[in-house]
């Protein structure tokens, strides 16, 4: 079982739709969870950290975590074009280190 | 303010050689990390260096290694290159105090491929 699962996609959405992403991890000493959004080429940049159980907001970006279920998700309301793009989740157990999914691809459809 | 610059860009090696990258902190963090992603693979931690000194290693074997310097700059050292080490190498910094991937900022990469 890998650490932190993500579906690869791709996910198609059409322009305007929420887009849902989801990520399952195995440490149940998880602490922190991450999702980054990595452009063809580009290096990963950081949209939204989640610790405690719930939704967090921010902007068009939602994140959701369940520890109970060891699942984090990111909505992303009112997709664009220029949403299309790689997102990583990556998971932190209070180490040094931060353990990324292998990503899902998302294409948002004009 | 200069972000986490990283080089080179792009580097072609052949089986068995040795690299360097290079990568420079951004202003105010003192703390570098190293990351490897393969092809459609998400990064994978190599290894962390605070004050010098190597903090925290991933499941990397020997022939990865590196070096922080004074001025937090930090170098990514891989000998006996196989052609699986083809992938894009990322460095990330941050700065110690600060908890966890709130102060993690990524490099543009080093693109290595190894022919």
């Amino acid at each position: 079982q890998k650490e932190v699962e993500q579906n690869s996609g791709p996910l198609s959405v059409p322009e305007g739709a929420i887009a849902s992403l989801n990520c399952t991890y195995s440490d149940r000493g998880s602490q922190s969870f991450f999702w980054y959004r990595q452009y063809s080429g580009k290096s990963p940049e950081l949209i939204m950290f989640i610790y405690s159980n719930g939704d967090k907001e921010d902007g068009r970006f939602t994140a959701q975590l369940n520890k109970a279920s060891q699942y984090v998700s990111l909505l992303i309301r009112d997709s664009q074009p220029s949403d299309s793009a790689t997102y990583l989740c990556a998971v932190n157990s209070g180490t040094y280190k931060y353990i990324f999914g292998t990503g899902t691809r998302l294409k948002v459809l004009a | 303010d200069a972000g986490v610059t990283q080089s080179p860009t792009h580097l072609i090696k052949t089986r068995g050689q040795q690299v360097t990258l290079r990568c420079s902190p951004k202003s105010g963090h003192d703390t570098v990390s190293w990351y490897q992603q393969a092809l459609g693979q998400g990064p994978q931690f190599i290894f962390q260096y605070y004050e010098e000194e190597e903090r925290q290693r991933g499941n990397f074997p020997d022939r990865f290694s590196g070096h922080q310097f004074p001025n937090y700059s930090s170098e990514l050292n891989v000998n006996a290159l196989l052609l699986g080490d083809s992938a894009l190498y990322l460095c990330a910094s941050s700065l110690a105090s600060k908890a966890t991937a709130l102060s993690l900022h990524f490099g543009n990469g080093t693109r290595l491929t190894v022919t």
